[in-house]
This record gives C-alpha cells, sequence and structure tokens, in this order.
C-alpha cells in the first residue's frame, strides 16, 4: 500500500469547516484513499473513501485531486464530537485481491475542535 | 444494529495467566479482524478471518490464537500472557476481504 503523509495535528474553531489534507505521492491506479478517525481511543470510525472522484456522504466530502497524489478530507461544520485523530489510508481496489486484509494506520492527525 | 461488541472492556493479567477476548458482529459480515494498538502507535493486525471455517496470521501473530467460531463471532486467546501484550485490541469485521472494516470499542488489557 501507498504511504501517506499527514500534518501531526491541526486546530479549527467550532462551526467552521475543517480540511484535513493528506500527500499519497506514490499511490497507485488501482488504489483507493480512505480516511477512518478515532476518537478518544474509541475504535477506528470509517468516514469516507473514494478513487478519483470527489464524494460526499452524510459525515463528510473527499477532495481527490486530479493526479490523485494528495486529498483532503472536509468536515463542513465541525462540531466539539469531531475532535480526534483523522488517519488517511491509501488501499488496493475494494476486493481485488485477497491478501488485502490489513488496514496500515499510520500516526494520524490529531484535530482539534475550538469552542 | 450492534455493529461490533467485543468483551470485556478492561482486563488485568498475571504473567503467566490466559484469557480469551471475545468478538461479534451483527451485520453478516464474512470477514473479521483482530488488531492490537499500543500507546501512541498506530493499529497492527494480530490475525483475521476472510471468512467462517478460515483463519490466516497477520503482521504480529505470535503469543497469540484465533478461533472463528460462527460467522458472528471471532474470538482472540493469549495462552500465556507477557507484560509485551499489554494493549488495547481491537475487533473488525467487513462484508468480504479487502472491503470496508468497521471496528468494535476495543479491549483493555494490562498485563502486570
Amino acid at each position: 500500500d501507498a504511504k501517506t503523509t499527514q500534518p501531526t495535528s491541526m486546530d479549527c474553531a467550532e462551526g467552521r469547516a475543517a480540511n484535513l489534507p493528506c500527500n499519497h505521492s506514490t499511490i497507485s491506479g488501482n488504489e483507493y484513499v480512505y480516511w477512518y478517525r478515532q476518537i478518544h481511543s474509541q475504535g477506528p470510525q470509517y468516514i469516507i473513501h473514494g478513487l478519483k472522484n470527489n464524494e460526499t456522504n452524510e459525515m463528510a466530502s473527499l477532495i481527490i485531486t486530479e493526479d490523485r497524489k494528495s486529498s483532503t478530507l472536509i468536515l463542513p461544520h465541525a462540531t466539539l464530537r469531531d475532535t480526534a485523530v483523522y488517519y488517511c489510508i491509501v488501499r488496493a481496489l475494494e476486493g481485488s485481491n485477497f491478501g488485502n486484509e490489513k488496514l496500515t494506520f499510520g500516526t494520524g492527525t490529531r484535530l482539534t475542535i475550538i469552542p | 444494529n450492534a455493529g461490533v461488541t467485543q468483551t470485556p472492556k478492561f482486563q488485568v493479567l498475571k504473567t503467566g495467566q490466559s484469557m480469551t477476548l471475545q468478538c461479534a458482529q451483527d451485520m453478516n459480515h464474512n470477514s473479521m479482524y483482530w488488531y492490537r494498538q499500543d500507546p501512541g502507535m498506530g493499529l497492527r493486525l494480530i490475525y483475521y478471518s476472510a471468512s467462517e471455517g478460515t483463519t490466516d496470521k497477520g503482521e504480529v501473530p505470535n503469543g497469540y490464537n484465533v478461533s472463528r467460531l460462527n460467522k458472528r463471532e471471532f474470538s482472540l486467546r493469549l495462552e500465556s500472557a507477557a507484560p509485551s501484550q499489554t494493549s488495547v485490541y481491537f475487533c473488525a469485521s467487513s462484508g468480504l476481504a479487502g472491503y470496508t472494516q468497521y471496528f468494535g470499542p476495543g479491549t483493555r488489557l494490562t498485563v502486570l
């Protein structure tokens, strides 16, 4: 799986949009970008994933650059409950090969929402 | 749906003791996983089960055994606990191997 680089920490004011960047310059054509978060040592929570098109769900939006070498997770209206460590993970196409079983979590970005 | 549940939430063991961590999912998923997370670190895969009746080693399997009891349940056993196994253990499941994984709340294990 391709390596990802994220800032160690970020702050965001409550009610504002939180934009979390991720660099994945060695991403391959069949690799997806996934985002998970971990709130205060709870189990990681799936947020969103995408291949090359921008994606949006009820939690967040994912913007992937045209060259796919970087992406941004957007939490449109951050709340205090969004304070967490956010992990950007790159992995191969879902179900494409047995052995694609693990998620490789780095150290992530610690996002703090400021009241 | 409860999703993925784990028991116990907390456990303290003495070196050499054994115990089994339980995990169950109600999402009719085929694949299940056990990870450990040490302080300040990312998660590392211990064992996984791609489907009922199969189990395979992950990156840190030494000192652990697993049992896929049925489609819903996947247990992790420590036969002779060591202080190096002090960690938070997470169970996860996914529809199929390689698909999006959903995690349980974790078991915090301390080995003295």
